[in-house]
């Protein structure tokens, strides 16, 4: 168990540029995760694969942010035309199927900041 | 919709004393319910679940909850603190009628335990 893995670890971008995060869940796990999380709040549900499928997306996922996850296996998550809203840590989360699919792994997340 | 309430930013608490750590949701079906940890610069981390069966549940690091469904409350103890506790702690909740994977968070409490 290597854990969840998330790149990068901090990204900086100018308002208006796209950018790419990636996402490495438990190599075992089906279930894949995407949340964010502002400073003073708890983190806010974004999106949610079974395998390659996307099951549920979240209506604070704007046309702008695309979420993939090819081969049910590593995830990306794309932010179009950022812009100074969308600085937040990004986390993702893992978890098997079954009885144990309620207890998430989570990474140590991607902060984001738009200028 | 579900929600959690964290009424209290910090609880503050001494060394070897017991913690409470207060937590109340709303879900419209039954609620499946968890507590996370979340230390600095690290990951969010499972502590413990209700989903069903006993209202007291025993987690990680000598924590514990109790679900009380007339009060709606899932508070997070610890018979005895450690300064190592120290953390910001979330409650989540989960519809388990909705169908859906989504975690609600709350807005966490942060936990101080001095020496």
């Amino acid at each position: 168990d290597t854990g969840v893995s998330q790149n990068p670890r901090h990204k900086i971008t100018k308002r208006g540029q796209n950018v790419t995060f990636r996402c490495d869940p438990i190599s075992e796990h089906n279930r894949l995760y995407w949340y964010r999380q502002t400073l003073g709040q708890g983190p806010e549900f974004l999106t949610y694969f079974q395998n390659e499928a996307q099951l549920e997306k979240s209506r604070l996922l704007s046309d702008r942010f695309s979420a993939e996850r090819p081969k049910g296996s590593f995830s990306t998550l794309e932010i179009q035309r950022t812009e100074q809203g969308d600085s937040a840590m990004y986390l993702c989360a893992s978890s098997l199927g079954g009885s144990d699919n309620e207890k998430l792994f989570f990474g140590s997340g991607t902060q984001l900041s738009v200028l | 919709a579900q929600s959690v309430a964290q009424p209290e930013d910090q609880v503050n608490v001494a060394e070897g004393n017991p913690l409470t750590v207060k937590c109340t949701y709303s879900v419209s079906g039954n609620p499946y319910l968890f507590w996370y940890v979340q230390y600095p610069n690290r990951g969010l981390q499972f502590l413990l679940k209700y989903i069903t069966g006993d209202n007291l549940v025993k987690g990680s690091y000598g924590f514990e909850a109790e679900f009380n469904k007339s009060q709606t409350s899932f508070h997070l103890k610890k018979p005895s603190a450690l300064v190592s506790d120290s953390a910001l702690y979330f409650c989540a909740v989960r519809d388990a009628a909705a169908g859906f994977q989504k975690l609600v968070f709350g807005t966490g409490t942060r936990l101080l335990v001095s020496p």
